[in-house]
């Protein structure tokens, strides 16, 4: 089951807004990933972060690493229709390679 | 760069019957793991592998196993299929290496167990 607690766990929002989510654990990860997923596809990087208190962008989107390793959370600015989908946390230790731990997600629904 | 390939994508088998999913990692990618995602349980690890050892194993019971060829590419296997066991199918590709893997995933392979 789910290590992480992500939230929220959806949001509804009208186009232009801005979202904000995220993740905290108990446990102290080495890389923190976002990845959105769309329906009957695979989850799509986002966002990588392997330093505690980084900040990385992506177009609009904007993730931090937490200070105590154990957090992340993930910006959308001006939300647009294909924002649409669920995005999920994940924590990796590390060395586990390729073993994450995952959040439960957070569904958007953006309305025009 | 081609990206993680997944076949078959949609597959529906028979109670009892076994099932083998094949995944192509990344090229230059020596990590493969496998995911399973149900609504239920959402996004749970099965395993790892790496060189063609299995590195790491998630808490699922023994019917679920894989195999890693030389050249990278993996295969995992179901055996005596449950209803419980219809479920999308992820595999995941990463370099391999400690201190930050950047991990892709394929788009999944499909199973509905009848």
């Amino acid at each position: 089951g789910q290590q992480l607690n992500q939230s929220p766990q959806s949001m509804f929002i009208q186009e232009g807004e801005d979202v904000s989510m995220n993740c905290t654990s108990s446990s102290i990860f080495n890389t923190w990933l976002w990845y959105k997923q769309d329906p009957g596809e695979g989850p799509v990087l986002l966002i990588a972060l392997y330093k505690a208190g980084e900040l990385t962008s992506n177009g609009r989107l904007t993730a931090q690493f937490g200070i105590t390793r154990k957090d992340s959370f993930l910006n959308i600015s001006a939300s647009i229709p294909s924002d649409v989908g669920i995005y999920f946390c994940a924590g990796q230790l590390y060395d586990s390679w390729g073993k994450l731990q995952f959040g439960a997600g957070t569904q958007v629904v953006v309305t025009p | 760069k081609a990206g993680v390939t997944q076949t078959p994508r949609y597959l529906i088998k028979t109670r009892g019957q076994q099932v083998t999913l094949s995944c192509s990692p990344i090229s230059g990618h020596r990590s493969v793991s496998w995911y399973q995602q149900t609504p239920g349980q959402g996004l749970q690890f099965l395993f790892e592998y790496f060189s063609e050892t299995q590195r790491n194993k998630g808490n699922f019971p023994g019917r679920f196993s894989g195999r890693q060829f030389s050249n990278s590419r993996s295969e995992m296997n179901v055996s005596t299929l449950e209803l419980g066991d219809s479920a999308l199918y992820l595999c995941a590709s990463a370099p391999g290496r400690s201190g930050g893997n950047t991990i892709y995933f394929g788009e999944g392979s499909w199973l509905t167990v009848v």
